[in-house]
């Protein structure tokens, strides 16, 4: 069965944390991706990578940063946390970027206070 | 540009009525795919269909049907005879390098 993971399903951090949101995917997928979810919003690209060490910023890429060092994780950052940053942050995997089926993970409700 | 459209929030129908979701998109390509996807309650996407352009061919499986109409730039999406367990958050995506989302539709089943 083809599982993408994510680390933490609840986080609750508070303002100017450092957070570290963890996604591993079993499928040898080139392509990860870090999207936010906001109510009425839709998915919103955050950052997504194509391969190892490589990463694109997608449509709302500020206050976030990314690493790939390893093809099966990708990791995203907050650096600096921020109320408004509280979302639904999905991660997700596919073979071939908006071209194939994409695979999701849980989710993580990030709530920052 | 690319764009999604869902103009459809919210959905509320009783069990075993037939509910059409909407999907209009934009695009200048002539190469691209369309998708839908359920998120029930639980949180994760489930995919569900993916088309591509070259393939105007509806789709059927089980109580689930889609309407692909370049024409019209429609992807639409129909269940027939509804239940409670199909209430979710549909999402519609157009791609290509990337997946456009569509916000979403709301679906609510009643009993």
């Amino acid at each position: 069965d083809v599982k993408v993971t994510q680390s933490s399903r609840y986080l609750v951090k508070r303002t100017g944390e450092k957070v570290f949101l963890e996604c591993v995917q079993d499928m040898d997928h080139e392509n990860m991706f870090w999207y936010r979810q906001d109510p009425g919003l839709g998915l919103r690209l955050i950052y997504f990578s194509y391969d190892v060490k490589m990463k694109e910023k997608g449509d709302i890429p500020e206050g976030y940063s990314v690493s790939r060092e390893k093809k099966e994780r990708f990791s995203l950052i907050l650096e600096s946390a921020s109320t408004n940053q509280t979302s639904m942050y999905l991660c997700a995997s596919s073979p071939a970027g908006g071209r194939t089926e994409a695979f999701f993970g849980q989710g993580t409700r990030l709530t920052v206070v | 540009a690319q764009k999604v459209t869902q103009a459809q929030t919210e959905i509320s129908v009783v069990e075993k009525e037939d509910v059409t979701l909407d999907c209009v998109y934009e695009t200048r390509d002539t190469t691209y795919y369309l998708f839908w996807y359920k998120q029930p309650p639980s949180g994760e996407l489930v995919f569900l269909i993916r088309r591509n352009s070259f393939d105007e061919q509806n789709e059927i499986s089980g109580r689930y049907s889609w309407n692909f109409q370049k024409s019209t730039s429609s992807f639409n999406f129909t269940i027939t005879a509804s239940q409670v367990v199909d209430s979710a958050v549909y999402f519609c995506a157009l791609g290509n390098y990337q997946l456009i989302w569509g916000a979403g539709t709301k679906l609510i089943i009643k009993p």
